[in-house]
């Protein structure tokens, strides 16, 4: 398996709170994605980041925000978490190249109120 | 708008059975077309993938078959198993770019 750790994997917390998703890996890999995903709609990018200090936005991005001062961790911020944003978030890592496959790691369920 | 298509949304094989999904899209700047299996309370993993220039490629039981004039591309699970239930989703990345657009996914549950 990749080596990639996402913490936590299940948090429970309420609406306009913040909260901060870690996603850390270990390949020395230098793409980093945030998905989420949810019954009926599959993953959905939310940001991407292609080195240290450089991020972009994903197709979901509002709500959200990331970064990245490591190479290893990349950070998914609700400023204030709603209950739309209750989903299972999943960080994928990729090397560079046109057939580099993403991988992702086990998950984080969370769940606002 | 979505960008890949696919369907079924679910599909019950017996085992021994043949499974196919499909998927669609609109966009031709798309030319890599992977497959991910993804199980309970796991991440999606590659399963296995294509470009535009071959139309066909099997690995072990799973083949894909790509048909660029219809922007069709799906994925045959020969002599399916139980072991093969799990949540199949097709994705399409154009280009120059690292991102990847899924598929919603089809459930496949695989009867002993």
């Amino acid at each position: 398996d990749a080596g990639i750790t996402q913490s936590p994997r299940h948090k429970v917390t309420e609406t306009g709170t913040p909260v901060t998703l870690r996603c850390h890996q270990t390949e020395n890999h230098r793409y980093m994605y945030w998905y989420r995903q949810d019954p009926g709609h599959g993953l959905r990018l939310i940001h991407y980041s292609y080195g240290v200090k450089d991020t972009d936005k994903g197709e979901v991005s509002d709500g959200y925000s990331v970064s990245r001062s490591k190479t290893e961790d990349f950070l998914l911020t609700l400023e204030s978490a709603t209950s739309s944003q209750t989903s299972v978030y999943f960080c994928a890592i990729s090397g560079p190249g046109p057939d580099q496959p993403q991988h992702f790691g086990d998950g984080t369920r969370l769940s606002i109120l | 708008q979505q960008q890949v298509k696919q369907s079924p949304q679910s599909l019950i094989v017996q085992k021994g059975g043949i499974s196919i999904i499909n998927c669609a899209y609109e966009n031709t700047a798309f030319d890599y077309f992977p497959w991910y299996q993804q199980f309970p309370g796991k991440g999606p993993a590659l399963l296995i993938a294509i470009r535009p220039d071959v139309s066909e490629k099997k690995e072990g039981r799973f083949t894909i078959s790509f048909n660029k004039s219809a922007k069709q591309f799906s994925l045959h699970i020969m002599d399916s198993q139980p072991g093969d239930s799990a949540t199949y989703f097709c994705a399409a990345k154009k280009g120059g770019s690292e991102k990847l657009v899924f598929g919603k996914g089809t459930k496949l549950t695989v009867n002993p």
